[in-house]
């Protein structure tokens, strides 16, 4: 199976910073990878796929990058509502595996 | 608007079971694979199980292939999870996911070009198994 790391674990900054998750892969998986935002006790959000492209709707202070086994996802300048977990997802193939969140705090 | 509405959670002993049902609307039920992601108290996203939009294939994590089971009606756009042997370490708030990108077939073989993308999820039922 594909293993997910991302960093880090928890991440403190205040509001307008920019702020970067940091998520690697065991093996390459291309492009195929999402970022999900959850907020306390709601299902989680998609915001990227494919690695860069940036779901409707979704703000576009959010921003991803990266191919193969590295991947960031980047806040350009953090917002109340941004205090929350983020997740990143591998669908490269089965299992779908996902890292073991960041969860965004404030200073 | 899509929605997807999950129900059949609940508090059962080590050893029991439990069906969990996942109601769709807004979308082409039949044309997207669906799948149930779990969250345990605290903890991260595991995906646990999909099933392409036809039903004829279904996919397991290891840490439930051979108790529990995925099903779809695509008469009544409703998704279940069968669990069986159910063990502590079930407990967990269950999410019912859809696809992104819809299957499609052609000559006879249906295929889902982006599986476990997902792109909504439902509000999630919790699982208790405690004694």
């Amino acid at each position: 199976d594909i293993q997910m790391t991302q960093s880090p674990s928890t991440l403190s900054a205040s509001v307008g910073d920019r702020v970067t998750i940091t998520c690697r892969a065991s093996q390459s998986i291309s492009s195929w990878l999402a970022w999900y935002q959850q907020k306390p006790g709601k299902a989680p959000k998609l915001l990227i796929y494919d690695a860069s492209t940036l779901e409707s709707g979704v703000p576009s202070r959010f921003s991803g990058s990266g191919s193969g086994t590295e991947f960031t996802l980047t806040i350009s300048s953090l917002q109340p509502d941004d205090f929350v977990t983020y997740y990143c997802q591998q669908y490269n193939s089965y299992p779908g595996t996902f890292g073991q969140g960041t969860k965004v705090e404030i200073k | 608007e899509v929605q997807l509405l999950e129900s059949g959670g609940g508090l059962v002993q080590p050893g029991g079971s439990l069906r969990l049902s996942c109601a769709a609307s807004g979308f082409t039920f039949s044309s997207y694979a669906l799948s149930w992601v779990r969250q345990a108290p605290g903890k991260g996203l595991e995906w646990v199980s999909t099933i392409s939009g036809t039903g004829g294939g279904t996919y397991y994590a290891d840490s439930v292939k051979g108790r529990f089971t995925i099903s779809r009606d695509n008469s009544k756009n409703t998704l279940y999870l069968q669990m069986n042997s159910l063990r502590a370490e079930d407990t967990a708030v269950y999410y019912c996911a859809k696809d992104r990108t819809p299957g499609y077939c052609t000559n006879g073989v249906c295929y889902e070009p982006q599986p476990l993308l997902f792109d909504y999820w439902g509000q999630g039922t919790l699982v208790t198994v405690s004694s």
